[in-house]
C-alpha cells in the first residue's frame, strides 16, 4: 500500500542555516511523483516542490531542492539559509501515476519547523 | 492570476445540520480534490472530479458528497454533521489530476466547527 512517512515531528534550526526534513515512501507503481508543501498557521497549503520518478537530477526551487534517493525511497526537503518566515509545518505528499487514474495525493503526517533568530 | 478561492473561511454548525462547501479552482483548472484535515488523522482525501466526473472517492461515509460544475467550480456537502466532522476542508485544483506538472494547488482552506 501506499505510504508516506515523515519521522520528524518537530525541528528547530538557527535562523541562516539550512535544515533537511526527511520523507521516505513506499510505493509499488514505477510512476509516482513527490510533492512538499507548507502549511503555515493560517492554514493554506503552499506548493514548494515537485519530484517526478524518471527525473534524472534533483529538483531545486530557490532555497528548496529535494534530495531524492531512489534507491532508497527518500525524498528529503533542504531549505537553505532559513528565515524566520519557514516556521511552518511541511507536508510530503505522493501521487502514483502508472496505471492509476487519479491525482489523489497521500500526505505524511507533517513536521513543525521553529526557525530560530 | 487568483489563486483557489474557497468559501466560506470559517463555519459554525450544530450537529445534525448540513452545510456546503464551495471550491473555484485555478483560471483553466479542471481537477479538483477536497481534502479534510484533523489534528488526529491528518490530511485524508475525499474525493477527486475532472470535468464534471468524480473520479475518486476517499473512505468517508456517504453524508460527505461532492460535484463539480461545468466552469469547474466544485461544492462538498456533508449531512448530518458530527462533532468528529469538525476539521479544515482543503479544495485542491490541478491542470489535469496527474502527469508531469501537475501541481496541486491549495486553497485557505474552510474550517468547520460542529458544536
Amino acid at each position: 500500500a501506499q505510504k508516506i512517512t515523515q519521522t520528524q515531528p518537530g525541528m528547530f534550526v538557527q535562523e541562516k542555516e539550512a535544515v533537511t526534513l526527511d520523507c521516505t515512501y513506499d510505493t509499488s507503481d514505477p510512476s509516482y511523483g513527490l510533492f512538499w508543501y507548507k502549511q503555515p498557521s493560517s492554514g493554506e497549503m503552499i506548493f514548494l516542490i515537485y519530484q517526478g520518478s524518471y527525473d534524472q537530477q534533483n529538483a531545486t526551487e530557490g532555497r528548496y531542492s529535494l534530495n531524492f534517493q531512489k534507491a532508497r525511497k527518500s525524498a528529503n526537503l533542504v531549505i537553505s539559509a532559513s528565515q524566520l518566515g519557514d516556521s511552518a509545518m511541511y507536508f510530503c505528499a505522493m501521487r502514483e501515476g502508472g496505471s492509476s487514474n487519479t491525482g489523489k495525493l497521500i500526505f505524511g503526517q507533517g513536521t513543525t519547523l521553529q526557525v530560530k533568530p | 492570476k487568483a489563486g483557489v478561492t474557497q468559501t466560506p473561511r470559517y463555519l459554525i454548525k450544530t450537529r445534525g445540520q448540513q452545510v456546503t462547501l464551495s471550491c473555484s479552482p485555478i483560471s483553466g483548472h479542471r481537477s479538483v480534490s477536497w481534502y479534510q484535515q484533523t489534528p488526529g488523522q491528518g490530511l485524508q482525501f475525499l474525493f477527486e472530479y475532472f470535468s464534471e466526473t468524480q473520479r475518486n472517492k476517499g473512505n468517508f461515509p456517504g453524508r460527505f458528497s461532492g460535484r463539480q460544475f461545468s466552469n469547474s467550480r466544485s461544492e462538498m456537502n456533508v449531512s448530518t454533521l458530527e462533532l468528529g466532522d469538525s476539521a479544515l476542508y482543503l479544495c485542491a485544483s490541478s491542470l489535469v489530476p496527474k502527469g508531469r506538472g501537475t501541481e496541486a494547488f491549495f486553497g485557505q482552506g474552510t474550517r468547520l466547527t460542529v458544536v
